[in-house]
Order: structure tokens, then sequence, then C-alpha cells
């Protein structure tokens, strides 16, 4: 397995605008899942792209993966201060371990 | 129906102590891993337990030992504990599908200060 890098490392916007994420990895992988954190939740699965889709949503996340850059992204639109968080990205090649970076920590201001 | 659950919540240990941390995994799961966060960074994979064997492991040092239950249960045993080892310590569990990807539940994890 690999860890993705995510960029920027932090993140500061106000509530209701969007929020745009990136992810790099380096080798192939089956599969891609974003990851939040925080204090209140702690750490939840958020969504999974597989290696053959190029774009997921799910309520206001929007994944987009291009494998021939390795690169995904995680956009989250009209954000809430809820969403206060760090966000990773993992890509994954085999079942099992999962391999977490450093995060992206998005803090959003009423 | 109860998610993941980790105890103790928090726990001050001195240098060169052992220290036990438990974990049950969410209701119907059988595959329990375990990870280290240090302040500021990532979760860092330290082992994974299936069927009461360690099946994969992390770049983590024989200090670093786990067993599994016939429940499923989970401990996570850390010996000759340094000031390093002062980390956030989660357990995530899963159900094993034979598929290349099971969705890992965290838990809240145990806060673990070294002195």
């Amino acid at each position: 397995s690999q860890q993705g890098e995510e960029d920027p490392q932090a993140l500061s916007i106000q509530e209701g605008e969007n929020a745009t994420m990136n992810c790099s990895y380096k080798t192939s992988i089956n599969n891609l899942q974003w990851y939040r954190q925080n204090s209140g939740r702690g750490l939840v699965h958020l969504i999974l792209i597989r290696s053959n889709e190029r774009e997921k949503h799910s309520g206001r996340l929007r994944v987009t993966l291009d494998t021939s850059k390795k690169s995904s992204s995680l956009l989250i639109t009209a954000s809430r201060a809820a969403d206060t968080a760090s966000y990773f990205c993992v890509p994954t090649d085999s079942w099992g371990k999962l391999q977490f970076g450093a995060g992206t920590q998005v803090v959003v201001t009423p | 129906d109860a998610g993941v659950t980790q105890s103790p919540t928090h726990l001050i240990k001195t240098r060169g102590q052992q220290v036990t941390l438990r974990c049950s995994p969410k209701s119907g799961h059988d595959t329990v891993s375990w990870y280290q966060q240090a302040l500021g960074q990532g979760p860092q994979f330290i082992f994974q337990y299936y069927e009461e064997e360690e099946r994969q492991r992390g770049n983590f040092p024989d200090r670093f030992s786990g067993h599994q239950f016939p429940n499923y249960s989970s401990e996570l045993n850390v010996n000759a504990l340094l000031l390093g080892d002062s980390a956030l310590y989660l357990c995530a569990s899963s159900l094993e599908s034979g598929d290349s990807y099971n969705e890992q539940f965290f838990g809240p994890g145990t806060r673990l200060t070294v002195l």
C-alpha cells in the first residue's frame, strides 16, 4: 500500500464557500478513499472512488480521480462550520492496511 | 448498533512501563486494525488481526504486540514505553469479504501520554 499526499496542508474559508483539496499518489491503485477527522466525530470514512471511476458525488462532496495523473480531488460545496476537520486521502492497492498522509486541515469560519 | 469502542479514553504512563489498550469491533465485524496517530500527523498502521492471527504488520518494533479474542475484540500491548509512543491509538474494524475493499470503521481512540 502507499500513502497519498494532500495539498494544501491547510485551508481557511468562510461558511458558504467551496473548499477544494488535492491528493497525489505514486503507483497504481484499486480505489481511493477520503476520510475526515475532527474532535467531535473522530475519523470517519467519507467516500470511496474506484480506479475505473472518474467522478463521484455524495451530498455536498464531489470527488474526482485521474489515474493517468495519479491524482484525486475532493470538493466540499457550500461549506459549514461543521466541515472544520482534517481530510485524508487514502489510495489503496490491496485490502488491509490503510496508509494516511498528513492530511489537509480545513477551517471554516462563520 | 454499537460502533467501535475503545478503552480507556486517556492513559498516562511512565517511560519503561507497559500498557494494554482494548478495542471492541462494530457488531458483525471480524477484523481489527490498529493505528498510531502522533500529533499533527495522519494515522500510521501498526497491525491487523483476523481469525485471531496477525495478518499484516506495519513498520513498528516488536515492543508493539496484539491479540484478538474469539469474540473478535482485540488488545494492543506496548512494552518498554518511550516518550515517542505518546499518541492517539485508533482501532478500526471491518468485515472480511474477500473483496479488495473492506470499509474500516474507526473508534474514538485512546490518548496515551508517556512521561
